[in-house]
């Protein structure tokens, strides 16, 4: 079985602080990990993922990742939220569910508030 | 491209009620996806498609039926409309295999009174 835990259901944040948005999940097997994005009222876009090779991975705006296996962590980082990047997070692990074909597994999302 | 499409955008049926939701996509995409997405809840499986004319059933296919006629259609079925179908349906599709990403449609707001 495979799980997915965001630790934080929502994150009040000053503008210019530090973030940071915590994911943990559980796999008998290699997995692909994903970070999307859902601004108020749109769908979900990812914003990095983790396939394989260098365990830190960025993102165009500034959000990085880092897989830590022993940990079974993917927490995301930024170094300096602005209000534009008030949304919500969802951490997604992909399985093979047969055939050929992988499933997304999402966490129930963190909700990311920055306050001016 | 306009990338997934989805309609209707929004949608309040009476319990009971039969509706269908469509999704669209032109990126020649193999497979797709339904979701649903409940305050709380995350983004919970549906039923998926590996190809045209194949469905299988994911998290939480109880309810609800699916067709794959053309490759980049696939629609959202339910018969028999519940109160707790209420929820934001999103679609999605990728190229598939080994981690590729999944783009999303921007999703129906669906009540069910």
């Amino acid at each position: 079985a495979q799980s997915v835990t965001q630790l934080d259901s929502q994150v009040p944040v000053f503008e210019e602080a530090p973030v940071e948005l915590r994911c943990n999940y559980s796999s008998s097997v290699s997995v692909y990990l994903f970070w999307y994005v859902q601004y108020p009222n749109q769908g979900l876009q990812l914003l990095l993922k983790y396939l394989s090779g260098s365990t830190l991975v960025e993102s165009i705006n500034g959000f990085e990742a880092e897989f830590n296996k022993s940990q079974t962590s993917f927490h995301l980082r930024k170094p300096s939220v602005h209000i534009s990047d008030t949304a919500e997070y969802f951490c997604a692990v992909s399985r093979p569910s047969g055939a050929g074909s992988y499933q997304l597994t999402f966490g129930k999302g963190t909700k990311l508030s920055v306050i001016p | 491209n306009a990338g997934v499409t989805q309609t209707p955008k929004f949608r309040v049926l009476k319990t009971g009620q039969s509706m269908t939701l469509l999704c669209a996509q032109d990126m020649n995409h193999e497979y797709m996806y339904w979701y649903r997405q409940d305050p709380g809840m995350g983004l919970r499986l549906i039923h998926y498609s590996v190809g045209e004319g194949t469905t299988a059933k994911g998290e939480v296919p109880d309810g609800y039926n699916v067709s794959r006629l053309k490759k980049q259609n696939f629609l959202l079925g339910l018969e028999s409309a519940a109160p707790s179908q209420t929820s934001v349906y999103f679609c999605a599709s990728s190229f598939g295999t080994s981690g590729r990403e999944q783009f999303f449609g921007p999703g129906t707001r669906l009540t069910v009174l």
